[in-house]
């Protein structure tokens, strides 16, 4: 199975700062079958990024997802308060459709 | 589109449970359905997923022969059944509406708890 590492594990920054997650794949993911994910406490995770670097529906421009192969990026341009929460990474070029740790991104 | 899923179990060791996921807002039968786990405290678990159009399944391999995933068209629901059920198995449980079986998940239910203790 592909194994997705995220970096950091916590992120602590301040409202108006750019953040910067990374996941990193054990083998290439084909096709950038790529998403990126935001948790909230007590909440199901959003989908924010799909195929590597297309936003979902709704999702503010600030967010951009980009990388190839086996490195991957998720910007935040301007953190605003609400953007505090866990991010997951996760694959579906291949079975089983595997996700990263999490990256918690911290105030 | 929504996803609503039933209501937190509590199970004993050795029990089964059946979470049950009704979609609405969409055709039923054009997306998969999969379902991902969440311990308490930690990441997503990806279980597996199924077409409801086809009944097409597949399994992450540490769940097979313990998962059962099916769907009722006529009520627009999907079920996923896990046995044999271990103290590690108490996790809140999604289902999410994917474009196929390799695919990202841009719907989700509102989760299940399910608690496995004696």
């Amino acid at each position: 199975e592909i194994v997705l590492a995220q970096s950091p594990g916590t992120l602590s920054l301040s409202p108006g700062e750019r953040a910067t997650l990374s996941c990193r794949a054990s083998q290439s993911v084909s096709s950038n079958y790529l998403a990126w994910y935001q948790q909230k406490p007590g909440q199901a995770p959003r989908l924010l990024i799909y195929d590597a670097s297309t936003r979902a529906t709704g999702i503010p421009d600030r967010f951009s997802g980009s990388g190839s192969g086996t490195d991957f990026t998720l910007t935040i341009s301007r953190l605003e308060a609400e953007d505090f929460a866990v991010y997951y990474c996760q694959q579906y070029v291949r079975s089983p459709n595997t996700f990263g740790q999490g990256t918690k991104l911290d105030i | 589109v929504h996803l609503v899923q039933s209501g937190a179990e509590l199970k004993k060791p050795g029990a089964s449970v059946r979470v049950s996921c009704k979609a609405s807002g969409y055709t039923f039968t054009g997306y998969y359905m999969h379902w991902i786990r969440q311990a308490p405290g930690q990441g997503l678990e990806w279980m597996g997923c199924m077409s409801p159009k086809s009944g097409a399944t597949d399994y992450a391999l540490r769940f097979r022969g313990r998962v059962s995933m099916t769907s009722d068209t006529s009520v627009s629901t999907v079920y996923m059944e896990l046995s044999s059920l271990q103290s590690d198995d108490t996790a809140v449980y999604y289902c999410a509406r994917g474009g196929g079986p390799y695919s990202s998940a841009n719907t989700w239910g509102q989760g299940t708890l399910v608690t496995v203790s004696s």
